[in-house]
């Protein structure tokens, strides 16, 4: 089946600094969609993306869809302690009625 | 307005027991999933159901069954548990198919399988 690759598995950061992970398919994908996850709670989700080369922000979140359509990015500006949670990639195929998701990102930040 | 529920929020089984799990949304939404998340897999898709009395194999349906007799409940059932079957499962729903449609999540049931 479709794999998404997610990378880094785990950050340790400072607050304030800006983080970068991002997503790889084997497979073309029309749609990309980014994720969080705080503890004990399900996955709330932050950006989509539709279409190749999109460039998307939600606050200190910028995402992009990459121009292969096998990957996609996501950055934190300025982290803050709230950023915490597990991130996760996930992906359409177009025609699919599924989604994808990557292995996700623990963000861990020391104040 | 409480979204997406989960009951329960946690249980233990011994190997062989049954259970159902059941989520509910007051969304009016079509579309609902079933998923478990492992450490180091994500979220994977088990079963889902694009309205009621439907329902659909996703990624890792083997050893789950699910019903959706009615619009705002879907349930996930364990016929005969086994500790692979130790995970956390969450319910989510959308008002159509399509990753432009935004899957609300509920906020999970840890099962734990002796």
């Amino acid at each position: 089946g479709q794999q998404l690759n997610q990378s880094p598995q785990s950050m340790f950061i400072q607050e304030g600094e800006d983080v970068s992970m991002n997503c790889t398919s084997s497979s073309i994908f029309n749609t990309w969609l980014w994720y969080k996850q705080e503890p004990g709670e399900g996955p709330v989700l932050l950006i989509a993306l539709y279409k190749a080369g999109e460039l998307t922000s939600n606050g200190r979140l910028t995402a992009q869809f990459g121009i292969t359509r096998k990957d996609s990015f996501l950055n934190i500006s300025a982290s803050i302690p709230s950023d915490v949670g597990i991130y996760f990639c996930a992906g359409q195929v177009q025609g699919a009625q599924k989604l994808v998701f990557g292995q996700g990102t623990r963000l861990t930040i020391n104040p | 307005n409480a979204g997406v529920t989960q009951t329960p929020k946690f249980r233990v089984l011994k190997t062989g027991q049954s259970m159902t799990l059941l989520c509910a949304q007051d969304m009016n939404h079509e579309y609902m999933y079933w998923y478990r998340q492992d450490p180091g897999m994500g979220l994977r898709l088990i079963h889902y159901s694009v309205g009621e009395g439907t329902t659909a194999k996703g990624e890792v349906p083997d050893g789950y069954n699910v019903s959706r007799l009615k619009k705002q409940n879907f349930l996930l059932g364990l016929e005969s548990a086994a500790p692979s079957q130790t995970s956390v499962y969450f319910c989510a729903s959308s008002q159509f198919g399509g990753a432009s449609e935004t899957q609300y999540f509920g906020p999970g049931t840890r099962l734990l399988v002796l």
